[in-house]
């Protein structure tokens, strides 16, 4: 298997513009995850899916961020209009829902710098 | 809410030295545990996992951790480190509740640096 998939893997953008990070999921997994990572912050968690559906987005910073899963195999995370502050890894991780339905695969994330 | 700890921000040994990274959690119910580490520019990578059964838990390239309870820890251990064991290790926790869905909380992370 290709792993969870992320596009791009980096990303330079001026502030105010629109920017939109993309995950492919492992096929067959249920549950899919954005995590931010910064050196001040840490792992954070942004937002999950299951079966498609936005379970938590309480971690989600502002209104600015927005999350999609539109079909089992593509998500995105958007964010409008980005600052300086955004700049982080993003970070996409799928799961499976039965075996090792609690493992957590990662994708290799967007490194996001925001000017 | 959950809260994961890990106290060492910087490790640093040299080759062939034992490793120890301490992590615990806070949280009084069931709980699976992880360990994950990135090597500098790459994703998180499983180190391992514990779910059930026996607390001493074996991973990829010689780690292993132990959990405890009582201590609520679940520390990682490696007899004898090498330097490609440079990287940063996060210890995570997902409580176990009803739903199909479970959140990992990460802790801080913790560099180890080995020198050749």
């Amino acid at each position: 298997d290709a792993g969870v998939i992320q596009s791009p893997r980096h990303e330079v953008t001026e502030m105010g513009q629109e920017v939109t990070l993309r995950c492919k999921p492992i096929s067959g997994h249920n549950s899919l995850f954005w995590y931010r990572q910064t050196m001040m912050r840490g792992l954070e968690l942004l937002i999950y899916f299951n079966n498609n559906v936005p379970i938590d987005d309480s971690g989600m910073p502002e209104d600015r961020f927005s999350a999609k899963m539109p079909n089992a195999s593509f998500s995105t995370l958007k964010i409008q209009p980005s600052e300086p502050r955004d700049s982080a890894v993003y970070f996409c991780a799928s799961s499976p829902t039965s075996g090792t339905g609690d493992t957590q695969y990662f994708g290799p994330g967007t490194r996001l710098t925001v000017l | 809410a959950q809260s994961v700890s890990q106290h060492n921000h910087h490790v640093i040994l040299s080759e062939a030295a034992s490793l120890e990274l301490g992590c615990n959690y806070s949280y009084g119910g069931t709980v699976n545990l992880f360990w994950y580490v990135q090597y500098p520019g790459q994703h998180l990578q499983l180190l391992l996992k514990y779910f059930s059964g026996d607390p001493l838990v074996k991973g990829i390239k010689g780690f292993e951790a132990e959990f405890i309870k009582s201590k609520f820890s679940f520390n990682l251990r490696k007899p004898s480190v090498q330097w490609s064991d440079t990287a940063e290790y996060f210890c995570a926790v997902m409580p176990i509740s009803s739903g199909s869905a479970r959140q990992l909380t990460f802790g801080s992370g913790t560099q180890l640096t080995v020198l050749p």
